[in-house]
């Protein structure tokens, strides 16, 4: 069973067309959840962490936000230039590894 | 801050031989390293993990005869994959915690493109 799922897998969005990504989770006690984004044939960039259900982080058009079981990455206006794979990623208490969702891709038409 | 730098950013060799891919950080100290291995639109599955000093933790399945991990200072890790076959061809990314550094979360290097042929 998967332990981060990641929906939908894929996203075309128009410029100024704002949407959410979410990413679900079951772990037995949740160290921290991560957001990142990826272009193609880079490493992951960080974008946020949430430790806690009810926090919220932003970050010029991407909000993220934590609640017991999933997290949303809302985006608003996008522009082309969000487009990209959004991963979302958890640790777990007591470990020091990441576990990654499949990540959602996103396109942003102009 | 918190840069993780990944060497080389691609590499083609052919099949039997070995590859080393290195991991440094290059402005803080990183004890533990992690290494993943992504297939064309797949997400990021984690091979091992990396700790300074001591043996890599390998996940179930990855065979750690094959992808050899030093992590000799703590600012290197290297992968090395032995013997390697055109299945072992992927993007292979490093990553590192800088929690305890200023920044937060796990900086993560730009990934090495192999290529076995």
């Amino acid at each position: 069973e998967d332990q981060v799922t990641q929906s939908p897998e894929a996203l075309r969005l128009q410029e100024g067309e704002s949407s959410s990504l979410n990413c679900s989770y079951t772990v037995s006690g949740l160290r921290g959840l991560f957001w990142y984004r990826q272009d193609p044939g880079k490493g992951p960039e960080f974008l946020f962490t949430l430790y806690s259900a009810g926090e919220e982080k932003e970050k010029e058009r991407l909000k993220a936000t934590l609640t017991k079981k999933e997290s949303f990455l809302h985006i608003t206006a996008p522009k082309p230039e969000d487009s990209a794979t959004y991963l979302c990623a958890v640790q777990e208490l007591g470990d020091d590894k990441i576990i990654f969702g499949k990540g959602t891709r996103l396109h942003i038409l102009p | 801050g918190a840069v993780v730098s990944q060497h080389p950013s691609r590499v083609i060799c052919k099949s039997g031989t070995s590859v080393k891919i290195e991991c440094r950080s290059l402005d803080f100290q990183a004890t533990t390293m992690f290494w993943y291995r992504q297939f064309p639109k797949q997400s990021l599955m984690l091979m091992a993990t990396s700790n300074e000093g001591s043996k890599a933790t390998y996940e179930q399945g990855v065979e750690k005869d094959k992808f050899l991990i030093n992590h000799a200072s703590l600012t290197l890790s290297t992968l090395t994959v032995t013997s390697a076959h055109p299945e072992d061809s992927s993007f292979y990314i490093c990553s590192a915690s800088t929690l305890g550094t200023g920044a937060s979360g796990y900086t993560f290097g730009s990934g090495t493109r192999l290529t076995v042929v």
